[in-house]
């Protein structure tokens, strides 16, 4: 199975930084690569999809970028509605999906 | 309004069965592949199985080959997941969600609610 490995896995940061989010795969996934962002107690949400895509509706704080097997998710200006949990996954391996194993973004 | 709600959660003993729900509104279910994603209490997610839109292809994580087993009813619009030889590493919050797929990959929007699953004597 492809690997998908996040960075950091926890986060402390403040209303208004710029935040970045890294995540790697194990082999090049082209641009198969999609970011989720889950609050406590809730199911996740799709904010960026191939990529680079903003899902509808998403704040355009929120980018994606990377192809192959390095990838980020940038917000630009954290709102106090961001601090949650952020995932990759990957499909290029359509039989065998993987997600990263998460970032916890925090208030400092 | 697209919207997924599970249902069929609860203890269970370990060997035991479970069958999960997973009714779908507000669009065209027939047209969509669904997965299952679950989630053991504080961990990441994992996804669990797939089907396509007939019901004629599915696809499963090793951790459940061979015990669970993902079906569909286009007529009901309803998603299942048949949960055999349940084990306490089972245990977790399932989710269904809706596959989206374009030039570029697939994913998964919306998702439901969640339904918890525990496996406990």
């Amino acid at each position: 199975d492809i690997q998908m490995t996040q960075s950091p896995s926890s986060l402390s940061a403040s209303v208004g930084d710029r935040v970045t989010i890294t995540c790697r795969a194990s082999q090049s996934i082209s641009s198969y690569l999609n970011w989720y962002q889950q609050k406590p107690g809730k199911a996740p949400k799709l904010l960026i999809y191939a990529a680079s895509s903003l899902q509808s509706g998403v704040p355009s704080r929120f980018s994606g970028s990377g192809s192959g097997t390095d990838f980020t998710l940038t917000i630009s200006s954290l709102q106090p509605e961001d601090f949650a949990t952020y995932y990759c996954q990957q499909s290029y391996s359509t039989l065998a999906i993987t997600f990263g194993q998460g970032t916890r973004l925090e208030i400092k | 309004e697209v919207q997924l709600v599970e249902s069929g959660g609860g203890l269970v003993q370990p060997g035991g069965s479970l069958r999960l729900s997973c009714a779908a509104s507000g669009f065209t279910f027939s047209s969509y592949w669904m997965h299952w994603v679950r989630q053991a209490p504080g961990k990441g997610l994992v996804w669990v199985s797939r089907i396509n839109s007939d019901g004629s292809s599915t696809s499963y994580a090793d951790s459940v080959k061979g015990r669970f087993t993902i079906s569909r009813d286009n007529a009901k619009n309803t998603l299942y997941l048949q949960m055999n030889s349940l084990r306490a590493e089972d245990t977790a919050v399932y989710y269904c969600a809706r596959d989206r797929r374009l030039t570029g990959g697939n994913w998964f929007d919306p998702w439901g609610q969640g339904t918890l699953v525990t496996v406990s004597s």
